[in-house]
């Protein structure tokens, strides 16, 4: 059984601080990672796709890096604004398009 | 691009009513998910459609859930009888399935309350 941990479950930062989340998975056999951002009353954003045989993805101020034998993701936000506050999923593709979430990392970016 | 649009955005009924939410996937998509989210157990993958066809419903709770996709443009998700347990945020989802693997695009949900 796949089992996806994210820590922390919550995170405050005054704005323009660099932040990295973090994503943790049981079954290394993934077909890709992905991280998602959730905002309130929304469905989610994919923000980031990782495939198994990549180390790393980029989209502006966001990287995301995927340790597959660890078992492990990172997503690193540079400079983060108030309008970054959200809530973070990360998810695998365990099994053919089933994704496995974890419960998510609470983003608030103060002013 | 209109994205994936999920019909009502709010329910709230009585316990034992049927229940039914609608979802259109982006045109050109093949493949269509159908996700329930609560506070007690996160994002759950109920069911999932490729190419209309049911490929996968081991997360469907009872058989008191039923899914299906006529065509490609539009699915529902039905609950008959509703229960109380029932009420949490459902989210359909629909990608490009292929040889690369393409990320899931999903709708703003459904948000229902069975009292």
């Amino acid at each position: 059984k796949q089992e996806v941990t994210q820590i922390p479950a919550a995170l405050s930062v005054p704005e323009g601080e660099n932040l990295v989340l973090n994503c943790s998975f049981t079954d290394s056999a993934i077909y890709n990672l992905q991280w998602f951002r959730q905002d309130p009353g929304k469905g989610l954003t994919s923000l980031l796709l990782i495939q198994s045989s990549q180390r790393e993805q980029t989209s502006g101020r966001l990287n995301a890096s995927l340790d597959k034998s660890s078992g492990r993701s990172t997503l690193y936000i540079a400079a983060s604004q108030p309008g970054d506050s959200a809530t973070y999923l990360c998810a695998v593709e365990w099994g053919f398009q089933k994704l496995v979430f974890g419960t998510g990392t609470r983003l608030l970016v103060s002013p | 691009d209109a994205g994936v649009i999920q019909s009502p955005r709010h329910e709230v009924t009585e316990m034992g009513q049927e229940v039914t939410l609608r979802c259109k996937p982006i045109s050109g998509h093949n493949s269509l998910f159908w996700y329930r989210q609560t506070m007690m157990r996160g994002l759950e993958l109920l069911i999932y459609f490729n190419n209309n066809v049911p490929i996968d419903d081991s997360g469907m709770p009872e058989d008191r859930f039923s899914a299906k996709m006529p065509n490609a443009s539009f699915s529902t998700l039905k609950i008959q009888p509703s229960e109380p347990r029932d009420s949490a945020v459902y989210f359909c989802a629909s990608s490009l399935a292929g040889t690369q693997h393409q990320p899931q695009h999903f709708g703003d949900g459904t948000r229902l309350s069975i009292l």
